[in-house]
Formats: structure tokens, sequence, C-alpha cells
């Protein structure tokens, strides 16, 4: 699975919008990008998957970049309870396995 | 949603001691579960990948007569921590893939159990 880098923290003020970005610039053409979050404490929890489309949900949107060598995962409004560690993981369509980085540590304040 | 439960949520168990941790999927069933442990202020690392009814698959570096898993039904895998040591004190966090699933992110995650050996 490709290697991502991510920023190891940052901050963003409750309403505005949280952009998360991430290096994966050895991606191959078949692996997605997957964006997963940790509460402290918690189990994390699935937020959105692309693959070379720009993807959005409920939870989030995902921006990737023509070349597929970086993303960004936007947050369109933070909340206090967005506070929480987000994993940006590259890995195969048919992989199985998950393999986590050190992700970012988001803390969103008043 | 689909919901994994993991059971007990902290353990506090003297060295020396085993300790089983059970992972459950409460409303889907599941023929690969995942173990994970996690360090404070470190990232998640895959211990073991088992599947229902075979031998788990243990990664580089995980020893597997200490971190029993046992994956005898579709909603239930439990680990084993034997003759457990303070370093073994950690997060240990399971995740399960539904059965019915076509896409290979599906994966739930439990809570997580916190493990302190004393």
């Amino acid at each position: 699975d490709a290697k991502t880098t991510q920023p190891p923290s940052m901050d963003c003020a409750e309403g505005r919008a949280a952009n998360l970005p991430c290096n994966h610039s050895t991606i191959s053409g078949n692996e997605y990008v997957y964006w997963y979050r940790q509460i402290h404490s918690q189990g994390p929890q699935y937020i959105i998957h692309g693959l070379k489309n720009n993807e959005t949900n409920e939870m989030a949107s995902l921006i990737i970049t023509e070349d597929r060598k970086s993303s960004t995962l936007i947050l369109p409004h933070a909340t206090l309870r967005d506070t929480a560690v987000y994993y940006c993981i590259v890995r195969a369509g048919t992989a199985s396995k998950l393999t986590f980085g050190t992700g970012t540590r988001l803390q969103v304040t008043l | 949603g689909a919901v994994v439960s993991q059971h007990p949520s902290r353990v506090i168990c003297k060295s020396g001691t085993s300790v089983k941790i059970e992972c459950r999927s409460l409303d889907f069933q599941a023929t690969t579960m995942f173990w994970y442990r996690q360090f404070p202020k470190k990232s998640l690392m895959l211990m073991a990948t088992s599947n229902e009814g075979s031998k788990a698959t243990y990664e580089q570096g995980v020893e597997k007569d200490k971190f029993l898993i046992n994956h005898a039904s579709l909603t239930l895998s439990t680990l084993t921590v034997t003759s457990a040591h303070p370093e073994d004190s950690s997060f240990y966090i399971c995740s399960a893939r539904p059965i019915s699933s076509g896409n290979a992110y599906e994966q739930y995650f439990g809570p997580g159990t916190r493990l302190t050996v004393t």
C-alpha cells in the first residue's frame, strides 16, 4: 500500500471548514484513498473514500487532485465533536487490511 | 448501522495471568475480523486477521502463542493475551467485515478494550 503523509496536528474554529491534507505521491492506479477518524479512546470511524473523482457524503467531502498524488478531506462546518485524529489511508480496492499511519490530530475550538 | 461490541471495555490484570477479550458483530455476520493494538498517542497497529473457522493470520512480529485468536462463529472473535506482562498494556481494538459486503473497505470497528497489566 502507498505511504501517506499528513500534518501531525491542525486547529480549526467551530463553524468553519476544516481542510485536512494528505500526500500520497506513490499511489498506484488501483489504489483508493480512504479517510477514517478516531475520537479519543474510541474505535476508528469510516468517513469517506474515493478513487479519482471527488466524493461527498453526509459527513465530509473528499477532493483528490487530478494526478492523484494528494487529497483533502473537508469537514464543511466543524463542531467540537469533530475533534479527533484523522487518518488518510491508501490501499488497493480488493485489499482487506487497513494500515494506519500517524494521522492528523484536529482540534476544533470555540 | 452495523455495530461491533467489545467486552470488557477495560480490564486490569496481574502479571502472568491471561485475559480474554471478546469482539462481537451485533447485527451482521462477519467472515473476517481484525485485531489491532494501540499504545498511547500512537497509531493503530494491525496484529492479526481472523477468518471464521480457520487459523488467524498474524502480522510480522506478533507472537501467535501469546496472542491467541479464536473466530468460532460468524459473530464472535476472541483475543486471549496469555501470560500478560506490563508491556502488553494497551488499547485493543477489533473490526469486522460484513459477510455480505462487496466492498473491501466496509469494515466496522469496536469501541476498544483498555488492558492494564500490573
